[in-house]
C-alpha cells in the first residue's frame, strides 16, 4: 500500500524558516516524480513545487520561488520542502503526493506563520 | 497562468440523482505529446484530497463508475451518474499541460 506520511509543520515567525518531510512507502520512490500542494485554512488547493524523480528538474510557483526549495533523498524515500522567509500567507496544510499529477496524497502538516 | 474556471460553486443535489461540474480553462490543455493533462480531485470533508479521473476520462483505481469525465481543449466536465451521501465534498478541476500547473476554485456538493 503506499503511504505518504508528511512532518515538521508548526508555529513559526514572520521571517522564520520550516523543514517539512515527506516519508513515502508502498512504491518505487526514485522512480516517481513527487509533489508539494498547499491548502490555506478554508480555502482551495494551490500547486507549490515539483521535482522529477531523479532530482534533475525542479518547478515552483512564483508566490515561492526564492523561498522554498523542494529536495530528496531517494535512499531515504523522502521528499522535502526547506520554506524559508515565511510569509502569513503561507499559512496552510502543505501535502505531498505522488507523482506529477498527485496520486495519491499524504495527510498533510498544517504550518501556521503568525507573530 | 492557466486560470481554471469552474462552475458551479456550489451544487445541491438529491440523492440518486444526477450531477454535472463544468471546467474551462484560459488556453487549450493539448500538450505536445497529444494528451490532454486535466485532472479531477475530490475532498471529503476532514480528508485529503484524492484524485477520481486523470487526462480527461481515466479513472484513478477504486473510482466507482458513477463518476465519468469528458471534454477537450478548454472545456470539460465532470459527471456523477447517481449521487450517493459519500459523494458530498468538493471537487476541483486541475491542469497539468502548463507549468505551473493550476487548480480550480472548487465546487462544493451537498445533499439537498
Amino acid at each position: 500500500e503506499v503511504q505518504l506520511v508528511e512532518s515538521g509543520g508548526g508555529l513559526v515567525q514572520p521571517g522564520g524558516s520550516l523543514r517539512l518531510s515527506c516519508a513515502a512507502s508502498g512504491f518505487t520512490f526514485s522512480s516517481f516524480w513527487m509533489t508539494w500542494v498547499r491548502q490555506a485554512p478554508g480555502k482551495g488547493l494551490e500547486w507549490v513545487a515539483n521535482i522529477k524523480a531523479d532530482g534533475s528538474e525542479k518547478y515552483y510557483v512564483d508566490s515561492v520561488k526564492g523561498r522554498f526549495t523542494i529536495s530528496r533523498d531517494n535512499a531515504k524515500n523522502s521528499l522535502y520542502l526547506q520554506m524559508n522567509s515565511l510569509r502569513a500567507e503561507d499559512t496552510a496544510v502543505y501535502y505531498c503526493a505522488r507523482g506529477k499529477t498527485a496520486s495519491p496524497w499524504g495527510q498533510g502538516t498544517l504550518v501556521t506563520v503568525s507573530s | 497562468d492557466v486560470v481554471m474556471t469552474q462552475s458551479p460553486l456550489s451544487l445541491p443535489v438529491t440523492l440518486g440523482q444526477p450531477a454535472s461540474i463544468s471546467c474551462r480553462s484560459s488556453q487549450s490543455l493539448v500538450y505536445s505529446d497529444g494528451n490532454t493533462y486535466l485532472n479531477w480531485f475530490q475532498q471529503r470533508p476532514g480528508q485529503s484530497p484524492r484524485r477520481l479521473i486523470y487526462k480527461v476520462s481515466n479513472w484513478d483505481s477504486g473510482v466507482p463508475d458513477r463518476f465519468s469525465g469528458s471534454g477537450s481543449g478548454t472545456d470539460f466536465t465532470l459527471k456523477i451518474s447517481r449521487v450517493e451521501a459519500e459523494d458530498v465534498g468538493v471537487y476541483y478541476c486541475m491542469q497539468a499541460t502548463h507549468w505551473p500547473y493550476t487548480f480550480g476554485q472548487g465546487t462544493k456538493l451537498e445533499i439537498k
